[in-house]
């Protein structure tokens, strides 16, 4: 079992609807949880931080983090289709020096 | 605002040869990753630095090796290089307690090619 395990993609949305990404952890020691988007030959850019249980939202994103199940997730509403990249899961052990990565989701927004 | 910068941005290379990639972190970062990323898949740890130790080691092969500097740039030295070695390098940078709870900043990548 991976460390930290996304929803297999690809995943394919419509232009203004909402996009869900998912994302599970094994380790129940990890603190910290990030989502990247990676545009094709690009370097990850840091999306959303989360690092308590609930919600946290910025602008179209909100992060969800739920601790007691492990698990992680990142809405995107009205999509766009500059959207359309790939989204990866990053989650760091407390006093770890690295962050570990899920798979990543690919997600295409049609217009 | 500065970024990561790595260079070289492209770097060929045959089977058997050595190659060395650079990393400037952000001003007043302290940590510095170093990711491989193949076609398709996630980046996967090799190694990171915090204040110019090692802080945290991952799936880097024994012919590679990486030091921090004492300006806080980084070299990762990959030598005897494979085939299997082709894929695009990533260094990132973070401030602050090793990184356990600070995002990630990337440079922009090498891209090295063994032919």
């Amino acid at each position: 079992q991976k460390e930290v395990e996304q929803n297999s993609g690809p995943l394919s949305v419509p232009e203004g609807a909402i996009a869900s990404l998912n994302c599970t952890y094994s380790d129940r020691g990890s603190q910290s949880f990030f989502w990247y988007r990676q545009y094709s030959g690009k370097s990850p850019e840091l999306i959303m931080s989360i690092y308590s249980n609930g919600d946290k939202e910025d602008g179209r994103f909100t992060a969800q983090l739920n601790k007691a199940s492990q698990y992680v997730s990142l809405l995107i509403r009205d999509s766009q289709p500059s959207d359309s990249a790939t989204y990866l899961c990053a989650v760091n052990r407390a006093n770890a020096g690295k962050s570990t990565f899920g798979d990543g989701t690919t997600l295409t927004v049609k217009p | 605002a500065a970024g990561v910068i790595q260079s070289p941005r492209h770097l060929i290379k045959e089977k058997r040869e050595t190659a060395t990639l650079k990393c400037y972190p952000i001003p007043r970062h302290d940590t510095v990753y170093w990711y491989q990323q193949g076609p398709g898949q996630d980046p996967q740890f090799l190694i990171s630095f915090y204040e110019k130790m090692q802080s945290d080691k991952g799936s880097i092969p024994d012919r590679f090796s990486a030091q921090q500097f004492s300006d806080y740039h980084s070299e990762l030295n990959m030598s005897s290089l494979e085939l299997g070695d082709s894929a695009l390098y990533f260094c990132a940078s973070s401030f602050g307690t090793g990184g356990s709870s600070s995002p990630l900043h990337f440079g922009n990548g090498t891209r090295l090619t063994v032919t």
